[in-house]
Parts: C-alpha cells; structure tokens; sequence
C-alpha cells in the first residue's frame, strides 16, 4: 500500500465546474502540501496546511488530520487549471512523501 | 533571486557522459532536496542537505550518482557514466530550516535525455 494516495487518477471536466481531488496518507505527518505541475514539468506549490483549511482565490484546501485526509477543490474551473495536482506529505523525518498526482483536464 | 533556479532548463547527453545539473535555492534555505521524476512515475526522493550536518543519501539510486551543496547555497547533482533509465526530470527544492510547517519551495526542473 502506498504511503499517499489520490484520486481519482485522471479528470477531465467542462469549464465552470466544480472540481476536487483527494489525498490520503497512511504516515504521520507534520504538514501536506498541494503542487501543481504544468506540462512543462514545472511545479507550483499551492498550499502547504497542516490543520483546517486554506483559501487562495478559486482554490480551496482542506485537511483532516484524524481522518488523515486532505481535498483540493477549484470553484469555476478553467482551462488553465488543467495540469497534474500533486499531494505532498512531509513526515517528521523531514522529507516529502509524493502521491501520484491526478492529471485534471479541463475543456471549453 | 525570488525563487529556486534550476539549469540547465534541459540537457541532452549521450549514454555514458557524465552530467551536472545545478539548483540555486532560495537565499537563507537552509534546507535542499533534490527529487527526480521518471516518465510517467511519481516524484522520487534522491538526496537531501541542511545546513552543515551530513546529507541523507538514502535515495540516490546507485553510485553513480553523486550530489554537492558548496557553502551552505548552491547545489550540483553529478550523475555519471550516465544510462537511459537516468532519463528524467529532476527537481529541486528548498525550505527556510528543518522545522515542522515549513512550505517548500520548488524549481522548474532539469528535463535530462539521455540518448
């Protein structure tokens, strides 16, 4: 069993939808990050929580530490958004775990 | 500058060179580390720094790879005799310290081919 988790695997939504993505992480964890990595390769880190929830324009990201679960949402979704959202989670050891990713595509 | 630099932005080599790659952190991260990503694979943990204490090699995938952080600042993942399974992104970053809720900063990648 992996260590961090997301789903779903792929995405693909219309414009102006509502999106989420989810995380779950088996290990301890002193914080979670969301990436995001365009096609180019490049990351972005969106936001780093390790408690509640986090606002940051259409993005939207929330942590359950008991449940040991995080979502990502986007309000009105665009075409830009499309790219690979990545769940990091740092352990106490300091280094990052990294989920998959799920690769969101969003349409016109 | 404002944020972790990596270069070059893309390398080409033949099998059997050897490569470095560099990362500029963020100036006053103590804390750098340095991750791959294969096509199509997840992002893998390959070394990482802080401050003067010895790095944490763990993930470096064999001997042929090697990583330098001169001065507490830039870093330069060596990779010799280079095979086409080493054909990746590699990605760097940088935090402020070794704390707990310290967000990481990451830069655009190395896309390394190896041919």
């Amino acid at each position: 069993k992996n260590e961090v988790e997301q789903s779903p695997q792929n995405l693909t939504a219309q414009e102006g939808e509502f999106i989420t993505i989810n995380c779950s992480y088996s290990v301890g964890i002193s914080a979670l990050h969301w990436l995001q990595q365009h096609p180019g390769g490049g990351i972005v880190s969106l936001f780093m929580l390790s408690s509640g929830k986090k606002k940051h324009g259409r993005l939207i990201a929330t942590i359950n530490i008991q449940e040991k679960h995080s979502s990502l949402h986007i309000t009105a979704s665009h075409p830009r958004d499309s790219a690979v959202y990545i769940c990091a989670v740092r352990g106490y050891g300091q280094n990052f775990v990294f989920g998959p990713g799920t690769r969101l595509s969003v349409l016109p | 500058g404002a944020g972790v630099s990596q270069s070059p932005s893309n390398k080409v080599t033949e099998k059997g060179k050897d490569v470095e790659l560099r990362c500029d952190p963020i100036s006053g991260h103590t804390a750098l580390y340095w991750y791959r990503q294969s096509l199509g694979q997840g992002l893998e943990f390959l070394i990482y720094f802080q401050g003067n204490s010895a790095p944490d090699k763990s993930g470096l995938p064999s001997d042929r790879f090697s990583a330098e952080r001169t001065g507490g600042s830039v870093s330069t993942l060596t990779i010799q005799r280079t095979q086409q399974e080493d054909s990746a992104v590699y990605l760097c970053a940088s935090s402020l310290e070794r704390g707990l809720n310290t967000e990481a900063f990451f830069g655009q990648g190395t896309r390394l081919t190896v041919v």
